[in-house]
């Protein structure tokens, strides 16, 4: 099963309004990355936040991590319809294989 | 390269046969990752090769898959006896440090009819 469950499944929402994204894991993780796809192909590195951090921006990103909760959100602030995407959390755990597992993601729309 | 490069992009074959999907990854880039990725779904890890060490094949669905990382470099997916449920996108991603930021390449998209 995967590790990363994102939620929702799928965010439609204005141009102009903020979305998040939320993703939740089940084992204890050395970091969390975000990926955004566009077009069903390659994906693209948005933002790595390690274990022992609990917020990152990057432009109109912004991430959070709670291992309490064993969560993490995506906002995007201020959408565009160039944000119209898939995107993808993926963790690394802590123990055991030390490989990178994606969720299943979610697939934002921004309506103009 | 400047970026990871997957060939073919597209690739067509008819079910039985075999096939080979090339990855270059990122010169310098120690680690390697084969994903699939069915349509509208997410991303099923296949296989992680690290540096010298042995390849973790945990998610390879059947032993008709096997890859291979030749020089630290290139690598490999091979597919024999095609079935249609292997159709799919393949994609290939490269990073160093190992499990940090993922450079992936274009995928190949498969199909067998």
């Amino acid at each position: 099963s995967q590790q990363g469950e994102e939620d929702p499944q799928a965010l439609s929402i204005q141009e102009g309004e903020n979305a998040t994204m939320n993703c939740s894991y089940k084992t204890s993780i050395n970091n969390l990355q975000w990926y955004r796809q566009n077009s069903g192909r390659g994906l693209v590195h948005l933002i790595l936040i390690r274990s022992n951090e609990r917020e990152k921006h990057s432009g109109r990103l912004r991430v959070t991590l709670d291992t309490s909760k064993k969560s993490s959100s995506l906002l995007i602030t201020a959408s565009r319809a160039a944000d119209t995407a898939s995107y993808f959390c993926a963790t690394v755990l802590i123990q055991g294989a030390q490989k990178l597992v994606f969720g299943q993601g979610t697939r934002l729309t921004i309506n103009p | 390269g400047a970026g990871v490069s997957q060939s073919p992009s597209n690739k067509v074959t008819e079910k039985g046969k075999d096939v080979e999907l090339r990855c270059d990854p990122i010169s310098g880039h120690t680690a390697l990752y084969w994903y699939r990725q069915s349509l509208g779904q997410g991303l099923e890890f296949l296989i992680y090769f690290q540096g010298n060490s042995a390849p973790d094949k945990s998610g390879l669905p059947s032993d008709r898959f096997s890859a291979e990382r030749t020089g630290g470099s290139v690598s490999t997916l091979t597919i024999q006896r095609t079935q249609q449920e292997d159709s799919a996108v393949y994609l290939c991603a490269s990073s160093f440090p190992q499990n940090e930021k993922l450079f992936f390449g274009s995928g190949t998209q498969l199909s067998v009819l």
